[in-house]
This record gives C-alpha cells, sequence and structure tokens, in this order.
C-alpha cells in the first residue's frame, strides 16, 4: 500500500506562533495533494490543495508546500488560533491510484492561549 | 447549503449482525466514497461510487458492500460484523468526473461492536 506519514504524531504551540506540520509521501506518482482538519467528533474538513504542478499555495492564513524532489508536504498556519487545535491529516491521490485518497496517521496540533 | 448527511451517527451492534448506513451527498455532487477510520488513524478508502457505478473498491472484505442511488445518496453495508468493525465511518461526496478533486466529508457514523 501506499505510505503517507508525518513527522510528528503531536505538537504544541502557542497562540499567535506560526504553525508547520509536515508530511511525507513515498509514491512519486501522485499528482494531487490535500490536507484536512479533523476536530473531536467531527469528519475532515477540507483546508487547503494543490496539484504536482505547483510548489506553493497560499490560503486564508494556511500555506502548503510541496517538494516533489524528496516527496514532502508541508502545512504552515500563520498566527495560530486556539480554534487550530485538532488532528491535521494529509491525503494524497494519483494516477495510479484509482479513485482513492491515501491519508497519514495524523498529527495533533494543540494551541496553548 | 446542506453539507454531506450521515445517519445514523451512533449505532451500537454485536458481533455477527448486520448493518447499514446512509449518506446523502451534497446537492449537485454525482460522487460518493465511503472511508474507514479507526481510532487514532486515517481514514482508509473503503469505496468510491460514481453514476450509480462502483468506481473503485480498497481492500476490504467482501462482507462490505455498497450501492449508490439514482439521487446520488448512499447505504455501506457491512455483513457478519466483527469486533475489529468498530470504527468512525465517513462518507465523502464530490463532483464526480474523470479528474481528481477534493472530498468533502459528513460527520461519520460511529460504529461500535461488541
Amino acid at each position: 500500500g501506499e505510505s503517507v506519514g508525518l513527522h510528528l504524531p503531536t505538537l504544541s504551540v502557542q497562540e499567535g506562533d506560526n504553525s508547520i506540520i509536515n508530511c511525507a509521501y513515498s509514491n512519486s506518482a501522485s499528482d494531487y495533494f490535500i490536507w484536512y482538519k479533523q476536530e473531536s467528533g467531527k469528519g475532515p474538513q477540507f483546508i487547503i490543495d494543490i496539484r504536482s504542478n505547483m510548489d506553493k499555495r497560499q490560503g486564508q492564513r494556511v500555506t502548503v508546500l510541496l517538494n516533489k524532489t524528496v516527496k514532502h508536504l508541508s502545512l504552515q498556519i500563520a498566527a495560530t488560533q486556539p480554534g487550530d487545535s485538532a488532528v491535521y491529516f494529509c491525503a494524497e491521490i494519483g494516477a495510479d491510484t484509482g479513485n482513492q485518497f491515501y491519508f497519514g496517521t495524523g498529527t495533533s496540533l494543540t494551541v496553548i492561549p | 447549503d446542506a453539507g454531506v448527511t450521515q445517519s445514523p451517527t451512533h449505532l451500537i451492534k454485536t458481533r455477527g449482525q448486520q448493518v447499514t448506513l446512509r449518506c446523502s451527498p451534497i446537492s449537485g455532487h454525482k460522487s460518493v466514497s465511503w472511508y474507514q477510520q479507526v481510532l487514532g488513524q486515517g481514514p482508509q478508502f473503503i469505496f468510491q461510487y460514481y453514476e450509480k457505478e462502483e468506481r473503485g473498491r480498497g481492500n476490504f472484505p467482501d462482507r462490505f458492500s455498497a450501492r449508490q442511488f439514482p439521487n446520488y445518496s448512499s447505504e455501506l453495508n457491512v455483513n457478519a460484523l466483527l469486533l475489529g468493525d468498530s470504527a468512525l465511518y465517513l462518507c465523502a461526496s464530490s463532483r464526480g468526473g474523470p479528474s481528481r478533486e477534493k472530498l468533502f466529508f459528513g460527520s461519520g457514523t460511529q460504529l461500535s461492536v461488541l
């Protein structure tokens, strides 16, 4: 199966600081990546996506960086807020994976007020 | 606009029983995917349906089956439940079609098998 892993299972940051969540993937054929946020008792919520023809994409307070050379994805959250506390998953899909996304195991982000 | 809705929210079954989970996609979305999420792990793909046809199947036993209806809603059935089937079952919808695109998830059905 595919290997989508996260470098750190937990991350604690001070409110107002920037957060960086990392994700490594192993399938060089993956061409579409998504970051999801999952709060307790809820389903994953879309944050931002990026296709393999891009290196960087920015949203509101979030930036995703894609390094295809080392197969690495990161999510940067600016001015982290208590409401950002959740588990964050990266997901990948490629032409050789059919219609299924492969999810990492997740990183739990805790924002300290 | 309503998001992806799933029912029931919680379910308790015993080993050997059968269960049916239901999902209504976002209006206008024609594709529905089912994922299983075990506590502490990321979601794992079970099925994808588009235009009422199965378009993908994950590494799950034949005890798992699904279907999609003309209104694009979907049901996931699990027969002969095992303790290991206890998980959060997530339904996700997307517009569908040939291009890969983001999934919108419902809040899931929490299944406990005793």
